[in-house]
């Protein structure tokens, strides 16, 4: 299965704290991606890290990829109680096509 | 709005019954894909579909078949529906190049 694992599973900080969490995936990739999912909704793009790049920002959010490792974070600065969500990794390969990992429960608690 | 929109958002039938689910997308994205998302949030990839061309079905029963009947559109059909079944459905779209999906809301299939 092409489908990555996040850790940690599940993750409870305080609101203006820092989030990390990662990802391992296992075959090469032409980009890794991750996407918010509030509870009930669909996935929203937040951020898309090419195999050749290995940091980028955008607003709060901070990826790092790691190519030898097959591994990703992501960093949440300043952490909000809007940030409370799952976040997944995905991975893209030859085709378009987006695999998941298994996902990292978010709570920030107010 | 430019959005995926899919229909209905909640669906419950029975056992062997036949389904479906529709899925447009005005983003004039060239790919629509539809994945599965079972209770424990795991989110699989059931079909990638560019140009009424299928690209990948990865280990779907052959209950469920994609039907587009143009760029916008890919509705997911399910006959003879199992328990099994019972999961949320996303569709989603994206332009050819390498560059993020966009999720439909879900539809919540519920077979009893």
């Amino acid at each position: 299965s092409q489908q990555g694992e996040e850790d940690p599973q599940a993750l409870s900080i305080q609101e203006g704290e820092n989030a990390t969490m990662n990802c391992s995936y296992k075959t090469s990739i032409n980009n890794l991606q991750w996407y918010r999912q509030n509870s009930g909704r669909g996935l929203v793009h937040l951020i898309l890290i090419r195999s050749n790049e290995r940091e980028k920002h955008s607003g709060r959010l901070r990826v790092t990829l790691d190519t030898s490792k097959k591994s990703s974070s992501l960093l949440i600065t300043a952490s909000r109680a809007a940030d409370t969500a799952s976040y997944f990794c995905a991975t893209v390969t030859g085709a378009n096509n987006l695999f998941f990992g298994t996902g990292t429960r978010l709570t920030v608690i107010p | 709005d430019t959005a995926v929109s899919q229909t209905p958002k909640y669906l419950v039938t029975q056992m062997g019954n036949d389904k479906s689910i529709k899925c447009e997308q005005n983003l004039g994205h060239d790919t629509m894909y539809w994945y599965k998302q079972d209770s424990k949030k795991f989110l699989k990839i059931m079909f990638s579909y560019n140009n009424k061309e299928l690209i990948i079905n990865e280990t779907v029963p052959n209950r469920f078949s994609p039907k587009s009947p143009d760029k916008a559109h890919l509705n997911l059909h399910i006959n003879s529906l199992e328990l099994g079944d019972s999961a949320v459905y996303f569709c989603a779209s994206s332009p050819a190049t390498y560059v993020g999906y966009t999720f439909g809301s879900g539809t919540r299939l519920t077979v009893v």
